[in-house]
């Protein structure tokens, strides 16, 4: 199908390595962030969460941290899998505003075996 | 977690015409959110939609454009109003049941020539 992300910047990792791909986010306030993976022609996919009272997170193979200082997001990926291409996007929520989610810009995955 | 179901999945449509999408979650959701992603790019929210209340806009949307139904707590509709090439987007119903995490549909690819 087409792909969603022909604008968005590119990681290419090797099938095996591990993956980070980095977010900044714009509002201090934000206290709540989400990392989505997009697969071409489907909607966002939740993978992890992490709040603003902490500085990293684990789930399966992923990991989130956290930087409030400068503002910053990173999902890490461990042995990254074919499975894994797709398009990443942060999303921070801001409660005061209605609990609605800004996304970031997005970036392409590409996994190459 | 919530199961979201949209039609039409995708659809060609001509300038100058409208097209309504739906929007069905498999329980009762307080919020639900209607997002545009236009070609190569991140989502943008339209408008947040609660039942039994005028639906809330987000800087650059007007109901004339996407006048927003919601009629009940499990289902709501957008329409996109006199379409232009630019509206070319695929249109992606949410919710948040939990307050936080959103769930997608699969969206909607609207192609308008």
């Amino acid at each position: 199908g087409e792909s969603v992300g022909l604008h968005l910047p590119t990681l290419s990792v090797q099938e095996g390595d591990n993956s980070i791909i980095n977010c900044a986010y714009s509002n201090s306030a934000s206290d709540y962030f989400i990392w989505y993976k997009q697969e071409s022609g489907k909607g966002p996919q939740f993978i992890i969460d992490i709040r603003s009272n902490m500085d990293k997170r684990q789930g399966q193979r992923v990991t989130v941290l956290l930087n409030k200082t400068v503002k910053h997001l990173s999902l890490q990926i461990a042995a990254t899998q074919p499975g894994d291409s797709a398009v990443y996007f942060c999303a921070e929520n801001i409660a005061e505003y209605g609990n609605k989610l800004v996304f970031g810009a997005g970036t392409i995955l590409r996994v190459k075996s | 977690s919530a199961v979201i179901s949209q039609k039409p999945s995708r659809d060609i449509c001509q300038r100058g015409t409208s097209l309504t999408i739906q929007c069905q979650v498999d329980s009762q959701v307080t919020m639900m959110f209607w997002y545009r992603q236009q070609p190569g790019q991140s989502l943008t929210l339209i408008a947040t939609a609660n039942q039994g209340s005028e639906a809330t806009y987000e800087s650059g949307f007007v109901i004339d454009k996407f006048p927003i139904s919601r009629p009940n707590l499990t289902f709501s509709t957008l329409t996109v109003s006199n379409m232009s090439p630019e509206d070319s987007s695929i249109y992606l119903c949410s919710v948040a049941p939990n307050t936080g995490e959103l769930f997608f549909g699969e969206g909607s690819r609207l192609t308008v020539l």
